[in-house]
């Protein structure tokens, strides 16, 4: 079915950068997109970005609070996608996941059926 | 941009039939997808394009969709079935939306 792991959460300053890794494994991961969501202290989820594969169009698409400091990228050869996290802010305090990311069409859709269990981000001075 | 809408919090007797609902404009247009999430656990679909289970998700998880409102129901409820449950759609301006959350209480 496939397993996630998350990695590089911390604490970080604000202003600052910080790389978070999904490695991957028992799927083929180029066949795939991949979704990072985060979810703050006792609030909802809340979708970051996605990278598609490169077999539909390898496309990334952010969420309005993260575009022009988050960049999402893969490693296909290595089965790991990445979220790098730039000028950082206190309200990115979170836990991110990543997660195996579906898409169709008709109507068009994406989402997600394997997650990883995680990693802490925290944002303060 | 695209907005979803649930009841912050569900209540259910064990062993009766909970109904959590995702209200969106003209959200019968679009495919819904629903997570489970345990407190501390990562979420987990258990719906998807609407009434779509993957597998391992009981046939207690059901789903529906029409009009304004899409619905996720749990038949014979289980204390395990104590969560928040989240819905999501695709928006192509707003892409990746999911709802505020619901928690189901079981009683």
């Amino acid at each position: 079915e496939g397993q996630l792991v998350e990695s590089g959460g911390g604490l970080v300053q604000p202003g600052r950068s910080l790389r978070l890794s999904c490695t991957t494994a028992g799927f083929t991961f180029g066949d795939f997109g991949m979704s990072w969501f985060r979810q703050a202290p006792g609030k909802g989820l809340e979708w970051v970005g996605l990278i598609r594969s490169k077999v539909y169009d390898g496309a990334t698409k952010y969420a309005a609070s993260v575009k022009g400091r988050f960049i999402i990228s893969r490693d296909d050869s290595k089965s790991i996608a990445y979220l790098q996290m730039d000028s950082l802010k206190t309200e990115d305090t979170a836990v991110y996941y990543c997660a195996r990311d579906r898409l169709g069409l008709n109507p068009f859709y994406h989402y997600m059926d394997v997650w990883g269990k995680g990693t802490m981000v925290t944002v303060s001075s | 941009s695209y907005e979803l809408s649930q009841p912050l919090s569900v209540s259910v007797a064990l062993g009766q039939t909970a109904t959590i609902t995702c209200g969106g404009n003209n959200i019968g247009s679009k495919n819904v997808h629903w997570y489970q999430q345990k407190p501390g656990q990562a979420p987990v679909l258990v719906i998807y394009k609407d009434t779509y289970r993957p597998s391992g998700i009981p046939e207690r998880f059901s789903g529906s969709n029409s009009g304004n409102t899409a619905t996720l129901t749990i038949s014979r409820a289980q204390a395990g079935d104590d969560a928040d449950f989240y819905c999501q759609v695709w928006d192509s301006s707003t892409y990746v939306v999911f709802g505020g959350g619901t928690k189901l209480t079981v009683l």
